[in-house]
């Protein structure tokens, strides 16, 4: 089946406690990207990928870390994160930037103290 | 001033009805999706479109480029078609070109 998996779907930490949420898509992807939801604001997007080795930054990416070492996986690592980092986060790939479906995974639900 | 706006921001129906969700954008796009989140959380891609219309089962979406408008249909609603309802654009400009500019979304309750 084919699908974006986020790892953890629900997170509860501490201010300035590193995290990482992983992303996963199995559709051999070469654009993969990261939003974070708002009330009120909707989808922003954090950062994006092109392909292996490609990251760029999206909106909103201060913050945030990515990496693409793998076509298949694209970590969003936050160093130290802050109560204002408190979102609900979404991964998700397509065959050619924006221009095809988009696939999204789950969501993270995380929340800093 | 918002790159993707949408109306209504709430929508209530009851069951059978016509809906339609609009979509208007000020920037220039390749293309523009509609994106379903469900109340769990979860989101879907319904439509992608750069032209005309597109038809999928009860669902409609239509695109004019030149009034840089879309719209998307819902005939005979049901209580399922509840969830949030999102627009998103693909600029064709600048540093962000290719990427997804997303409207604030339309939360549709149908109720039976």
């Amino acid at each position: 089946e084919a699908q974006v998996t986020q790892n953890p779907r629900y997170l509860i930490t501490v201010t300035g406690k590193k995290l990482t949420v992983t992303c996963s898509q199995n559709m051999n992807h070469e654009y993969m990207s990261w939003y974070r939801q708002d009330p009120g604001l909707g989808l922003r997007q954090i950062y994006y990928s092109m392909n292996v080795e490609v990251t760029d930054k999206g909106d909103v990416p201060e913050g945030y870390k990515v990496s693409r070492k793998e076509k298949r996986n694209f970590p969003l690592i936050l160093e130290s994160p802050s109560p204002n980092q408190t979102s609900l986060y979404f991964c998700a790939s397509s065959s050619q930037q924006g221009r095809n479906e988009q696939f999204f995974g789950p969501g993270t639900r995380l929340t800093v103290l | 001033k918002n790159e993707v706006e949408q109306s209504p921001q709430n929508l209530t129906a009851q069951e059978g009805e016509f809906i339609t969700i609009n979509c208007s954008y000020s920037v220039g796009i390749s293309a523009l999706h509609w994106l379903q989140q469900h109340p769990g959380g979860g989101i879907v891609s319904l439509f992608m479109l750069s032209s005309g219309k597109k038809k999928h089962g009860r669902l409609i979406a239509t695109i004019n480029i030149q009034e840089k408008h879309s719209s998307l249909h819902i005939t005979a609603s049901h209580p399922r078609d509840s969830a949030v309802y999102i627009c998103a654009v693909i600029g064709d400009y600048g540093g962000s070109q290719g990427n997804l500019i997303f409207g604030k979304g339309t939360k549709l309750s149908v109720k039976p």
